[in-house]
């Protein structure tokens, strides 16, 4: 079955430090992989997605993520992060084609960001 | 930008009560979904929509859930007799035309269903 480990349950970085969040999934071939954050009060907003072709995607507000095959991993980066970035983060393992349509998250990755 | 719009944001219910949670997705959306997260654990994939019937349902979506497309817009998930462990926060999400596969589910602001 698919799984999603978020390691880290809470984050704290400075604003202008560079942040990295980890993602480790498991998955039988090679999956769909999603970055979502919720800032609170708000819904979940897709940060940025991976389906196949290169390996380092781009999203949105300056965010990155990299697909390692060999480490099962999905992690989430920004050079450089601003207050505003406060919020939790949820990665997910996506529908496949002829599986199943649900997404599957992690626990999430809870960040706060210091002035 | 198109959303998806839930209403409403809260709803206090007493136990045994039916609830019905509202959504209007994305208009040109063809997949619908609900999603719910119990404070302090992960969000969990209920059930899925496609053609006016059910697609894909967990093993959470028991028979006192059902979900509705009652007209071209809503899409709404009814609990028929609330227990205190539905307490959650319910999402809806869309995803477009090729929906399973790996299409983008997009995803409303919530509903907070407190069962007490």
């Amino acid at each position: 079955a698919q799984s999603v480990t978020q390691p880290d349950i809470h984050i704290t970085v400075s604003e202008g430090a560079s942040l990295e969040l980890r993602c480790n999934y498991s998955y039988g071939a090679t999956p769909y992989l999603f970055w979502y954050v919720q800032s609170p009060g708000q819904g979940l907003q897709l940060l940025l997605k991976y389906f196949s072709g290169d390996t380092l995607v781009q999203g949105i507000k300056g965010f990155e993520a990299e697909f390692k095959r060999s480490q099962s991993s999905f992690n989430l980066r920004k050079p450089s992060v601003h207050w505003s970035d406060a919020a939790e983060y949820f990665c997910a393992v996506g529908p496949t084609q002829g599986g199943s349509e649900k997404l599957v998250f992690g626990k999430g990755t809870k960040l706060t960001v210091n002035p | 930008e198109p959303e998806v719009t839930q209403t409403p944001s809260h709803q206090v219910t007493q136990m045994g009560q039916e609830v019905i949670l509202r959504c209007v997705p994305i208009s040109n959306h063809l997949y619908f979904y609900w999603y719910r997260q119990i404070l302090g654990q992960k969000v969990e994939f209920l059930v899925s929509f496609y053609n006016n019937e059910i697609s894909e349902k967990s093993e959470i979506f028991d028979d006192q859930f059902s979900v509705e497309r009652p007209d071209g817009s809503n899409f709404t998930l009814k609990i028929r007799s609330t227990k205190l462990e539905d307490s959650a926060m319910y999402f809806c999400a869309s995803s477009g035309v090729a929906g399973g596969l790996g299409e983008t589910q997009y995803f409303g602001p919530g509903t907070r269903l407190l069962v007490l």
